[in-house]
Protein backbone atom coordinates (compact mmCIF):
# COMPACT_ATOMS: atom_id res chain seq x y z
CA UNK A 1 0.00 0.00 0.00
CA UNK A 2 1.59 3.26 -0.28
CA UNK A 3 0.69 6.28 2.06
CA UNK A 4 0.87 10.18 1.52
CA UNK A 5 2.00 12.02 4.62
CA UNK A 6 1.87 15.83 4.61
CA UNK A 7 2.26 16.48 8.41
CA UNK A 8 1.70 20.18 8.61
CA UNK A 9 -2.00 20.71 8.48
CA UNK A 10 -2.20 24.55 8.93
CA UNK A 11 0.94 27.19 8.01
CA UNK A 12 0.95 30.95 8.47
CA UNK A 13 3.48 32.95 7.83
CA UNK A 14 4.07 36.77 6.77
CA UNK A 15 4.55 37.86 3.41
CA UNK A 16 8.25 37.41 2.19
CA UNK A 17 9.16 34.76 4.72
CA UNK A 18 10.42 31.55 3.24
CA UNK A 19 7.98 28.59 3.77
CA UNK A 20 8.43 24.77 3.71
CA UNK A 21 5.79 22.25 3.09
CA UNK A 22 6.73 18.75 4.17
CA UNK A 23 5.74 15.41 2.36
CA UNK A 24 6.44 12.04 3.45
CA UNK A 25 5.52 8.98 1.25
CA UNK A 26 5.70 5.73 1.36
CA UNK A 27 5.69 3.03 -1.40
CA UNK A 28 7.12 -1.04 -2.53
CA UNK A 29 7.28 0.16 -6.43
CA UNK A 30 11.00 1.07 -7.59
CA UNK A 31 8.94 3.21 -9.88
CA UNK A 32 6.71 6.06 -9.32
CA UNK A 33 5.96 9.27 -9.41
CA UNK A 34 5.53 12.28 -7.22
CA UNK A 35 3.21 15.54 -7.41
CA UNK A 36 2.69 19.00 -6.38
CA UNK A 37 -0.69 20.57 -6.55
CA UNK A 38 -2.13 23.90 -5.61
CA UNK A 39 -5.67 24.63 -4.40
CA UNK A 40 -6.32 28.46 -4.17
CA UNK A 41 -9.84 29.91 -2.53
CA UNK A 42 -11.41 29.62 -5.95
CA UNK A 43 -11.14 26.12 -5.25
CA UNK A 44 -10.12 24.76 -8.67
CA UNK A 45 -6.39 22.59 -8.66
CA UNK A 46 -3.69 23.22 -10.11
CA UNK A 47 -0.23 21.19 -11.09
CA UNK A 48 2.56 22.43 -9.86
CA UNK A 49 5.60 20.11 -10.82
CA UNK A 50 5.90 16.12 -11.13
CA UNK A 51 8.57 14.12 -10.35
CA UNK A 52 9.96 10.46 -11.03
CA UNK A 53 12.01 8.28 -8.33
CA UNK A 54 14.71 8.26 -10.51
CA UNK A 55 15.37 11.88 -11.15
CA UNK A 56 16.63 13.18 -7.70
CA UNK A 57 17.69 16.39 -9.16
CA UNK A 58 15.97 19.29 -7.13
CA UNK A 59 13.75 21.56 -9.24
CA UNK A 60 13.53 25.28 -9.32
CA UNK A 61 10.59 27.68 -10.87
CA UNK A 62 11.08 31.37 -9.48
CA UNK A 63 9.83 31.31 -6.07
CA UNK A 64 9.38 27.36 -5.88
CA UNK A 65 11.61 24.96 -5.30
CA UNK A 66 11.31 21.35 -4.78
CA UNK A 67 13.86 18.92 -2.85
CA UNK A 68 13.17 14.98 -3.79
CA UNK A 69 15.46 13.17 -1.06
CA UNK A 70 15.07 9.17 -1.55
CA UNK A 71 16.72 8.13 1.04
CA UNK A 72 14.04 10.08 3.48
CA UNK A 73 11.32 9.66 1.34
CA UNK A 74 10.50 13.16 1.16
CA UNK A 75 9.36 15.55 -1.53
CA UNK A 76 9.63 19.03 0.29
CA UNK A 77 8.63 22.56 -1.27
CA UNK A 78 9.57 25.58 -0.25
CA UNK A 79 8.22 28.90 -1.13
CA UNK A 80 10.70 31.61 -1.03
CA UNK A 81 10.08 35.02 0.08
CA UNK A 82 5.96 34.06 0.08
CA UNK A 83 3.21 36.19 -0.93
CA UNK A 84 -0.66 36.88 -0.29
CA UNK A 85 -0.99 35.31 -3.59
CA UNK A 86 0.33 31.70 -2.55
CA UNK A 87 -2.37 31.43 -0.25
CA UNK A 88 -3.88 28.31 -0.99
CA UNK A 89 -4.07 24.02 -0.06
CA UNK A 90 -1.26 22.70 -1.14
CA UNK A 91 -1.55 18.90 -1.69
CA UNK A 92 1.30 16.25 -2.29
CA UNK A 93 0.36 12.96 -4.56
CA UNK A 94 2.15 9.79 -5.55
CA UNK A 95 1.18 7.62 -8.27
CA UNK A 96 2.38 3.82 -8.23
CA UNK A 97 1.93 0.96 -9.74
CA UNK A 98 -1.51 -0.91 -8.86
CA UNK A 99 -1.47 -3.84 -11.08
CA UNK A 100 -2.23 -4.50 -14.58
CA UNK A 101 -1.68 -1.62 -16.34
CA UNK A 102 -3.24 0.68 -13.57
CA UNK A 103 -1.73 3.01 -11.88
CA UNK A 104 -2.57 4.57 -8.20
CA UNK A 105 -2.65 8.19 -6.97
CA UNK A 106 -2.83 8.87 -3.87
CA UNK A 107 -3.03 11.98 -2.16
CA UNK A 108 -1.60 13.48 0.76
CA UNK A 109 -4.34 15.28 3.22
CA UNK A 110 -3.13 18.75 2.34
CA UNK A 111 -1.40 21.46 4.18
CA UNK A 112 -3.43 24.80 4.19
CA UNK A 113 -0.92 27.75 3.65
CA UNK A 114 -2.02 31.33 4.74
CA UNK A 115 0.47 34.08 3.90
CA UNK A 116 -0.84 37.40 5.76
CA UNK A 117 0.09 40.81 4.29
CA UNK B 1 -9.54 24.93 -25.21
CA UNK B 2 -12.25 23.93 -22.56
CA UNK B 3 -10.40 21.28 -20.67
CA UNK B 4 -12.16 19.41 -18.15
CA UNK B 5 -15.82 20.79 -17.62
CA UNK B 6 -17.87 20.18 -14.63
CA UNK B 7 -21.97 20.07 -14.39
CA UNK B 8 -23.50 21.78 -12.39
CA UNK B 9 -21.07 23.44 -10.23
CA UNK B 10 -23.54 23.69 -6.89
CA UNK B 11 -25.91 21.46 -5.69
CA UNK B 12 -28.36 20.75 -2.74
CA UNK B 13 -29.83 17.73 -2.45
CA UNK B 14 -32.32 16.18 0.19
CA UNK B 15 -31.66 12.86 1.46
CA UNK B 16 -33.05 10.21 -0.86
CA UNK B 17 -33.00 12.37 -3.67
CA UNK B 18 -31.02 11.69 -6.65
CA UNK B 19 -28.95 13.28 -9.20
CA UNK B 20 -26.10 12.95 -11.61
CA UNK B 21 -23.06 14.95 -12.00
CA UNK B 22 -21.54 15.40 -15.39
CA UNK B 23 -17.85 15.43 -16.39
CA UNK B 24 -16.96 16.09 -20.14
CA UNK B 25 -13.18 16.60 -21.35
CA UNK B 26 -12.51 18.30 -24.91
CA UNK B 27 -8.64 16.57 -25.23
CA UNK B 28 -9.49 12.98 -25.89
CA UNK B 29 -8.04 11.61 -23.17
CA UNK B 30 -8.60 7.98 -22.26
CA UNK B 31 -8.55 7.76 -18.75
CA UNK B 32 -11.51 9.82 -16.34
CA UNK B 33 -11.64 10.07 -12.41
CA UNK B 34 -14.24 11.18 -10.28
CA UNK B 35 -12.98 12.36 -6.51
CA UNK B 36 -14.26 13.64 -3.91
CA UNK B 37 -12.92 16.28 -1.34
CA UNK B 38 -13.94 16.39 2.23
CA UNK B 39 -11.86 19.14 4.96
CA UNK B 40 -8.83 16.78 6.67
CA UNK B 41 -9.11 14.14 4.30
CA UNK B 42 -7.92 14.97 0.82
CA UNK B 43 -9.03 13.55 -2.56
CA UNK B 44 -10.47 10.28 -2.30
CA UNK B 45 -11.11 8.51 -5.65
CA UNK B 46 -14.73 7.16 -6.08
CA UNK B 47 -14.73 5.24 -9.07
CA UNK B 48 -12.52 5.65 -12.79
CA UNK B 49 -12.38 4.23 -15.99
CA UNK B 50 -9.96 3.55 -18.24
CA UNK B 51 -11.66 3.85 -21.86
CA UNK B 52 -15.05 4.37 -23.53
CA UNK B 53 -17.68 1.65 -21.89
CA UNK B 54 -15.11 0.34 -18.97
CA UNK B 55 -15.72 1.70 -15.16
CA UNK B 56 -13.97 0.46 -12.08
CA UNK B 57 -14.28 1.01 -8.29
CA UNK B 58 -11.83 3.34 -6.73
CA UNK B 59 -11.35 3.90 -2.63
CA UNK B 60 -14.57 5.00 -2.09
CA UNK B 61 -17.41 3.76 -4.64
CA UNK B 62 -20.09 2.46 -2.05
CA UNK B 63 -23.59 5.24 -2.92
CA UNK B 64 -22.29 5.92 -6.61
CA UNK B 65 -22.16 4.60 -9.72
CA UNK B 66 -21.15 5.52 -13.07
CA UNK B 67 -21.21 5.79 -16.58
CA UNK B 68 -18.75 6.57 -19.53
CA UNK B 69 -21.11 5.69 -22.90
CA UNK B 70 -19.08 8.59 -24.79
CA UNK B 71 -15.17 9.02 -24.78
CA UNK B 72 -15.80 12.40 -23.74
CA UNK B 73 -17.76 12.15 -20.71
CA UNK B 74 -18.11 10.43 -17.33
CA UNK B 75 -20.96 10.54 -15.29
CA UNK B 76 -21.63 10.15 -11.84
CA UNK B 77 -24.41 8.99 -10.58
CA UNK B 78 -25.93 9.32 -6.51
CA UNK B 79 -28.97 6.95 -6.28
CA UNK B 80 -30.30 8.02 -2.73
CA UNK B 81 -28.17 10.96 -1.76
CA UNK B 82 -26.96 10.95 2.08
CA UNK B 83 -25.88 13.45 3.92
CA UNK B 84 -22.41 11.64 4.28
CA UNK B 85 -22.56 12.38 0.52
CA UNK B 86 -21.84 16.21 0.86
CA UNK B 87 -18.08 16.67 -0.58
CA UNK B 88 -16.53 18.12 -3.02
CA UNK B 89 -16.75 16.19 -6.64
CA UNK B 90 -13.91 16.46 -8.63
CA UNK B 91 -13.74 15.04 -12.24
CA UNK B 92 -10.10 14.67 -13.96
CA UNK B 93 -8.74 13.11 -16.82
CA UNK B 94 -5.11 11.56 -18.43
CA UNK B 95 -3.89 11.04 -21.62
CA UNK B 96 -1.73 7.89 -20.85
CA UNK B 97 -3.01 6.69 -17.20
CA UNK B 98 0.14 5.60 -16.50
CA UNK B 99 0.40 7.79 -13.70
CA UNK B 100 3.71 9.57 -15.02
CA UNK B 101 1.36 12.23 -16.34
CA UNK B 102 -0.63 15.07 -14.35
CA UNK B 103 -4.40 14.87 -14.27
CA UNK B 104 -6.39 17.37 -15.67
CA UNK B 105 -8.98 18.43 -13.24
CA UNK B 106 -12.58 19.99 -13.23
CA UNK B 107 -13.63 23.25 -11.34
CA UNK B 108 -15.38 20.88 -9.12
CA UNK B 109 -18.92 20.64 -7.88
CA UNK B 110 -20.22 21.65 -4.45
CA UNK B 111 -23.16 19.16 -3.01
CA UNK B 112 -24.77 19.70 -0.13
CA UNK B 113 -27.43 16.67 1.18
CA UNK B 114 -29.90 17.58 3.98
Amino acid sequence: AQKVTQAQTEISVVEKEDVTLDCVYETRDTTYYLFWYKQPPSGELVFLIRRNSFDEQNEISGRYSWNFQKSTSSFNFTITASQVVDSAVYFCALSGYSGGSNYKLTFGKGTLLTVNP
Amino acid sequence: NAGVTQTPKFRVLKTGQSMTLLCAQDMNHEYMYWYRQDPGMGLRLIHYSVGEGTTAKGEVPDGYNVSRLKKQNFLLGLESAAPSQTSVYFCASDFTGRGNSPLHFGNGTRLTVT
